[in-house]
């Protein structure tokens, strides 16, 4: 079974440009979460979806921050525009069922803002 | 109001020494699931157990055994004969039922490193 699929891994950018990051979850898995890693921190959920579905979107900066999931499988997070705060670790996840299963991650992207 | 508190923030230990790694937790709810990850330096958290708020029975797999204690709302994590492949952030965290919808949430982690 392969796993969730992040890219990009790292990537450096400077402050009010816009970035990207995509996810390809575990095929079947329908929810699909976006995190937040900051250094030494647990990770923080930005959006949640059940297939196509944002059903859990309230910590999302939506003034910067936007995710969609095309066909309820890949999935992509927008910044724009980035800035210094931002600074941290994109984590996706899925999981087969809602609630009360194991999440599987992705190996992350590190984003830096300068 | 739904919370995990990992006080420990860094743990070192020598090899082969046994370790406890501390989860409380707070909710509201009667039905919530709990869970460890672990987080290797390589960044990827990888799941390591999942316990039912209604299964209180403690489980041992090879060297790591969880207590969940409900009087205490605890979910205690120990390795035994700790290794150095065990070094690693390991996170607990709790999911549970929320206006229709559920909230899953992590603790602030706990390093844990191993010196040969």
């Amino acid at each position: 079974e392969a796993g969730v699929v992040q890219s990009p891994r790292y990537k450096i950018i400077e402050k009010k440009q816009p970035v990207a990051f995509w996810c390809n979850p575990i095929s079947g898995h329908n929810t699909l979460y976006w995190y937040r890693q900051n250094l030494g921190q647990g990770p923080e959920l930005l959006i949640r979806y059940e297939n196509e579905e944002a059903v859990d979107d309230s910590q999302l900066p939506k003034d910067r921050f936007s995710a969609e999931r095309l066909k309820g499988v890949d999935s992509t997070l927008k910044i724009q525009p980035a800035e210094l705060g931002d600074s941290a670790v994109y984590l996706c996840a899925s999981s087969l069922y809602r609630g009360n299963s194991p999440l599987h991650f992705g190996n992350g992207t590190r984003l830096t803002v300068t | 109001a739904q919370k995990v508190t990992q006080a420990q923030t860094e743990i070192s230990v020598v090899e082969k020494e046994d370790v406890t790694l501390d989860c409380v937790y707070e909710t509201r709810d009667t039905t919530y699931y709990l869970f460890w990850y672990k987080q290797p330096p390589s960044g990827e958290l990888v799941f390591l157990i999942r316990r039912n708020s209604f299964d209180e029975q403690n489980e041992i797999s090879g060297r790591y055994s969880w207590n969940f204690q409900k009087s205490t709302s605890s979910f205690n994590f120990t390795i035994t004969a700790s290794q150095v492949v065990d070094s690693a952030v390991y996170f607990c965290a709790l999911s549970e039922i929320q206006a229709r919808t559920y909230k899953y949430i992590f603790g602030t982690g706990t390093r844990l490193k191993v010196l040969a």
